[in-house]
């Protein structure tokens, strides 16, 4: 199976500041992908974006982007003007097996 | 709007009971998940289905068995509670392999006395 690492168990950052949460995978496929996926305190899981191997650009969504690096195998997502709303743990299964890593809570700081 | 449904929000079972955990879409998917979801260790995934009367196991089957006989129908079966599956569980569905997110259901915490 492939290796989701999201190597950040938690961040903070203050409100209306960018903030970029890591993933970085392990693979020998040629074609794949990524989503990131929202889960506040709720419990629901938000899908946020999606990035392909073979797109030609980074995905952005609204206040979310993706910095896609093949080389290095990390595909970070990006929040820009962080809201309080914000506040969620963030995950980034892989498209191919679905599977998730252990995730990132972000905090976002008034 | 897709909606995935899961039969209870909170459950408490003793240990070595039988436990159904229950998960229907309503939108015609033909991909369905169920994951276990614990503090510090993420979504882990235990069975998925691609098709009816199919099913793969996924990193941590032990323990579990689950049944898809309808399409919309997608069930987790504990045979014999353990305390150690005290856990949230979700359930998930998506359209064919591809570029198709995940729809999740609310999630079951399931607490095994």
């Amino acid at each position: 199976a492939q290796k989701i690492t999201q190597t950040q168990p938690g961040m903070f950052v203050q409100e209306k500041e960018a903030v970029t949460l890591d993933c970085t995978y392990d693979t020998s496929d040629q074609s794949y992908g990524l989503f990131w996926y929202k889960q506040p305190s709720s419990g629901e899981m938000i899908f946020l974006i999606y990035q392909g191997s073979y797109d030609e650009q980074n995905a952005t969504e609204g206040r979310y982007s993706l910095n896609f690096q093949k080389a290095r195998k990390s595909a970070n997502l990006v929040i820009s003007a962080s809201q309080l709303g914000d506040s969620a743990m963030y995950f980034c299964p892989w498209r191919n097996d679905m599977r998730f890593g252990a995730g990132t809570r972000l905090t976002v700081k008034p | 709007d897709v909606k995935v449904t899961q039969s209870s929000r909170y459950l408490v079972k003793r240990t070595g009971e039988k436990v159904f955990l229950e998960c229907v879409q309503d939108m015609d998917h033909e991909n369905m998940f169920w994951y276990r979801q614990d503090p510090g260790l993420g979504l882990r995934l235990i069975y998925f289905s691609y098709d009816v009367k199919m099913k793969e196991k996924g990193d941590i089957p032990e323990g579990y068995s689950v049944s898809r006989e309808k399409k919309e129908r997608f069930s987790l079966i504990l045979e014999s509670a353990s305390t150690n599956q005290t856990s949230m569980y979700l359930c998930a569905s998506s359209w064919t392999s591809g570029i198709d997110e995940q729809f999740f259901g609310p999630g079951t915490r399931l607490t095994v006395l």
